[in-house]
């Protein structure tokens, strides 16, 4: 069973500055099965980046995906006010799902 | 628009049993998979089960198999998920969200749409 490990679990950073996300997985993954959930207070997740790379439908380009093997990353170029949520990376493979325990990124 | 409503959750004792229902509209479900995520107050994001469009595969977490049973209607537009001999860590709330690939049986893993959520609560 894939397991995945979310690094930081917090990360305090001002708006502007840039957000740096890890996953990692106990064993080696296609980047093809790997995606990364935005969710905010008392909201459902929404699907940002899918197929470790692919932006989905809404999200801005300063988001983007990056990674293979066991490594995972998830960069926000620049933070806007409304990029600060929990960040969740997930896999899909062996017909199960697995997530991340997630990142909170927060203001700083 | 696309739009996942879930439904039938609540307060329920140890043991006992709840069906959560999922109201689809916006978009044909019959082409889509669709899955239950739930998640714990406070913590994260745990996928439950997984149904294919035409019900011909269904997958479950080790943690609910043998308990709970996903099952769908698509004349009816709706998913429904069967949660028997609850326990207090299946206290939750319950997402359905649907797969990002379209297709007979498809499933791609991603999850594009979720519904706003119900809350189930096991407590005696």
């Amino acid at each position: 069973e894939i397991v995945l490990t979310q690094s930081p679990g917090t990360l305090s950073l001002s708006p502007g500055e840039r957000a740096t996300l890890s996953c990692r997985a106990t064993q080696s993954v296609s980047n093809r099965n790997v995606a990364w959930y935005q969710q905010k207070p008392g909201q459902a997740p929404r699907l940002v980046i899918y197929g470790a790379f692919g932006r989905a439908t809404g999200t801005p380009d300063r988001f983007g995906g990056s990674g293979s093997g066991t490594d995972f990353t998830l960069t926000i170029s620049r933070l806007e006010p409304e990029d600060f949520a929990v960040y969740y990376c997930q896999h899909f493979g062996s017909s199960r799902v697995t997530f991340g325990g997630g990142t909170k990124v927060e203001i700083k | 628009d696309v739009q996942l409503v879930e439904s039938g959750g609540g307060l329920v004792k140890p043991g006992g049993s709840l069906r959560l229902s999922c109201a689809a509209s916006g978009f044909t479900l019959s082409s889509y998979t669709i899955s239950w995520v739930r998640q714990p107050p406070g913590k994260g994001l745990e996928w439950v089960s997984s149904i294919s469009s035409s019900s011909g595969f269904i997958y479950y977490a080790d943690s609910v198999r043998g308990r709970f049973t996903i099952s769908r209607d698509n004349a009816k537009n709706s998913l429904y998920l069967q949660m028997n001999s609850l326990r207090a860590e299946d206290t939750a709330v319950y997402y359905c969200a649907r797969d990002q690939g379209r297709g007979y049986d498809f499933w791609n893993g991603f999850f594009d749409y979720w519904g706003q959520g119900t809350q189930v609560t096991v407590s005696s």
